[in-house]
């Protein structure tokens, strides 16, 4: 079975610009979380996606968003591109959220370069 | 979710067993502990996860302590490429209201198998 994937895995962007990352879950999981990894900060969530719906959020701004599609894969959009926002984003797929145990699994990551 | 304790770095010869330390003196009955390990630059790869019950599986056994304060996560042969930064984490699952799905990270412990 693929696991996660993440596309693009790298991308370099400029100051004031937007960017959308995607992921795609392991084939069957339901829910998909996306993390936000820096030198300063470490590894950070940032909100958390079910069926089309975000149901849990991380303390980041606004400028960051996402969505989730019926076939379960999820974009995140971060607008106004800061330098700041220069980190490893790590998408995670988990089989449902209520089970027992929904162990997450984790993509490669897509290493952002703000300029 | 409870915060976990970990030294922040350990040294292990190639072949021997790499036991790593976690605290989690605060831990709820119904939270899990979860062990994950990130080669630099990767995305987080999970190893193991248990209750109160020792565990193992083909990468690692996990030992909990009978009072669920603490735990080990032994890999029985280090090789090199079990270099990595290894995390501790203790989470709530199976609520089923979506909280459980956010991991929260520490530092991890870095752990640098040798020749």
């Amino acid at each position: 079975k693929a696991g996660v994937t993440q596309t693009p895995r790298y991308l370099i962007k400029t100051r004031g610009q937007q960017v959308t990352l995607s992921c795609s879950p392991i084939s069957g999981h339901r829910s998909v979380s996306w993390y936000q990894q820096t030198p300063g900060q470490g590894l950070q969530f940032l909100f958390e996606y079910f069926s089309e719906t975000q149901r849990n959020k991380g303390n980041f701004p606004g400028r960051f968003s996402g969505r989730q599609f019926s076939n379960s894969r999820s974009e995140m959009n971060v607008s106004t591109l800061e330098l700041g926002d220069s980190a490893l984003y790590l998408c995670a797929s988990s089989l449902d959220p209520g089970g027992s145990a929904d162990t997450q699994y984790f993509g490669p990551g897509t290493r952002l370069t703000v300029l | 979710d409870a915060k976990t304790t970990q030294p922040p770095s350990m040294d292990c010869a190639e072949g021997r067993a790499a036991n790593l330390p976690c605290n989690h003196s605060t831990i709820s009955g119904n939270e899990y502990v979860y062990w994950y390990r990130q080669i630099h630059s990767q995305g987080p790869q999970y190893i193991i996860h248990g209750l109160k019950n020792n565990e193992t599986n083909e990468m690692a056994s996990l030992i909990i302590t009978e009072d669920r304060k603490s735990s080990t996560l032994i890999l029985p042969h280090a090789t090199l490429r079990d270099t990595a930064v290894y995390y501790c984490i203790v989470r709530v699952a199976g609520v089923g209201t979506g909280t459980a799905s956010k991991l929260t990270f520490g530092t991890g412990t870095r752990l640098q198998v040798t020749l």
